[in-house]
């Protein structure tokens, strides 16, 4: 799996967007880009992933750079109840394993 | 949605003793099912990964005969901590992957604090 670079932490202002930047210059080709968030004393969540294109679900929007190297996640409009850690995460479809690393810890605030 | 509970939510139990935490997957059928432990304000860390009716594969550094899993089914996984030491002490999350899923999302369980005193 990629090794993936995320800020420790960041804070957001509750309404507005917020963007958490993800570097993983390693990812290979057949690597996916996937985001999980965990909420304190809680099992991770699935947010989203992509490959190249840009995603977006009813919960965040998922952009990544025309290279690979880099990915930020968007979520629109930050609730207090976004406040949680965020993982990016390369993983190859063909693998099972999910290494999580550091996280961002998002703390949205009034 | 897909939906994997573990029981307990949590335990406390006396050193010496063994701990059996169950991991579901409520609504659909999962190849492969993970186990992860994870200390205060720390990422998690992959323990194990059980695939239905073989052997368990185990992360290095992590012993077997300690952490005990058992996949006997499509929807159950089991993990056993044998004799149980406070440093075992940990919140432990599995996860599942779903069968001929088309991508690599796993879902999660609510996750299972233990305390050994």
């Amino acid at each position: 799996d990629a090794k993936t670079t995320q800020p420790t932490s960041m804070d957001c202002a509750e309404g507005r967007a917020a963007n958490l930047p993800c570097n993983h210059s390693t990812i290979s080709g057949n690597e996916y880009v996937y985001w999980y968030r965990q909420i304190h004393s809680q099992g991770p969540q699935y947010i989203i992933h992509g490959l190249k294109n840009n995603e977006t679900n009813e919960m965040a929007s998922l952009i990544i750079t025309e290279d690979r190297k880099s990915s930020t996640l968007i979520l629109p409009h930050a609730t207090l109840r976004d406040t949680a850690v965020y993982y990016c995460i390369g993983a190859n479809n063909a693998g099972n394993m999910l290494t999580f690393g550091g996280g961002t810890r998002l703390m949205v605030k009034p | 949605g897909a939906v994997v509970s573990q029981h307990p939510s949590w335990v406390i139990c006396k050193s010496g003793t063994s701990v059996k935490i169950e991991c579901r997957s409520l609504d659909f059928q999962a190849t492969t099912m993970f186990w992860y432990r994870q200390f205060p304000k720390k990422s998690l860390m992959l323990m194990a990964t059980s695939n239905e009716g073989s052997k368990a594969t185990y992360e290095q550094g992590v012993e077997k005969d300690k952490f005990l899993i058992n996949h006997a089914s499509l929807t159950l996984s089991t993990l056993t901590v044998t004799s149980a030491h406070p440093e075992d002490s940990s919140f432990y999350i599995c996860s599942a992957r779903k069968l001929a899923a088309s991508s690599y999302e796993q879902y999660f369980g609510p996750g299972t604090r233990l305390t050994v005193t």
